[in-house]
């Protein structure tokens, strides 16, 4: 079975400041791995993902995250966190092994991301 | 940019009744998938949906829930009787191929209320 932590329920940190949104997950085979953002009265908006290559991948609105496999962690990170970033994040995997047919997502409970001007 | 919508933005039925959430996905993708979040807890796969018919569903998706694809651009997702447990904010999601190198774009969501 796969799941997925978010070990932090808020975090907070000013603007202009790095930000780093933490997600580890456990899956049995390799891991296919997404983040989401939720804002207010939206759906779940689409990041970035890690599927094969490069540990180091880039996203939307500046963001980007590392895979890395021994720690099974995939942390959403920016460089200067800006008060509009203000939302729920979501980290979700899918387990590459996990059989023909499924695409179903496993997510995490979701970290909320307070930007203080 | 294209967008997946789902209406209502919220429901509130009392218990027993039937509800029918609905869904408009991306015009063209092909996968179509219900997740739902109880208030508080994590997003959870509910069903898959491909070429009109399922295929996959969680063990949350019991005989009480099915899923349809009434035309050539709804999908809705029925509870026949509902319980106060299936409170939740529901959400649709499409994707454009079964892959999983293709993310699934995510609605706004229904919010459903039992009394």
């Amino acid at each position: 079975a796969q799941s997925v932590a978010q070990p932090e329920d808020q975090v907070n940190v000013a603007e202009g400041n790095p930000l780093t949104v933490k997600c580890t997950y456990s899956v049995s085979g390799n891991p296919y791995l997404f983040w989401y953002v939720q804002y207010p009265n939206r759906g779940l908006q689409f990041l970035l993902k890690y599927i094969t290559g490069d540990n180091l991948v880039k996203g939307s609105y500046g963001f980007e995250a590392e895979f890395n496999k021994s720690q099974t962690s995939f942390h959403l990170k920016k460089p200067s966190a800006l008060v509009s970033d203000s939302a729920l994040y979501f980290c979700a995997v899918r387990d590459i092994n996990s059989g023909a047919g499924s695409y179903q997502l496993t997510f995490g409970k979701g970290t909320k991301l307070s930007v203080i001007p | 940019e294209p967008e997946v919508t789902q209406t209502p933005s919220h429901q509130v039925t009392q218990m027993g009744q039937e509800v029918i959430l609905r869904c408009v996905p991306i015009s063209n993708h092909l996968y179509f998938y219900w997740y739902r979040q109880i208030l508080g807890q994590k997003v959870e796969f509910l069903v898959s949906f491909y070429n009109n018919e399922i295929s996959e569903k969680s063990e949350i998706f019991d005989d009480q829930f099915s899923v349809e694809r009434p035309d050539g651009s709804n999908f809705t997702l029925k509870i026949r009787s509902t319980k106060l447990e299936d409170s939740a904010m529901y959400f649709c999601a499409s994707s454009v191929s079964s892959g999983s190198v293709y993310e699934q774009y995510f609605g706004p969501g229904t919010r459903l209320t039992v009394t």
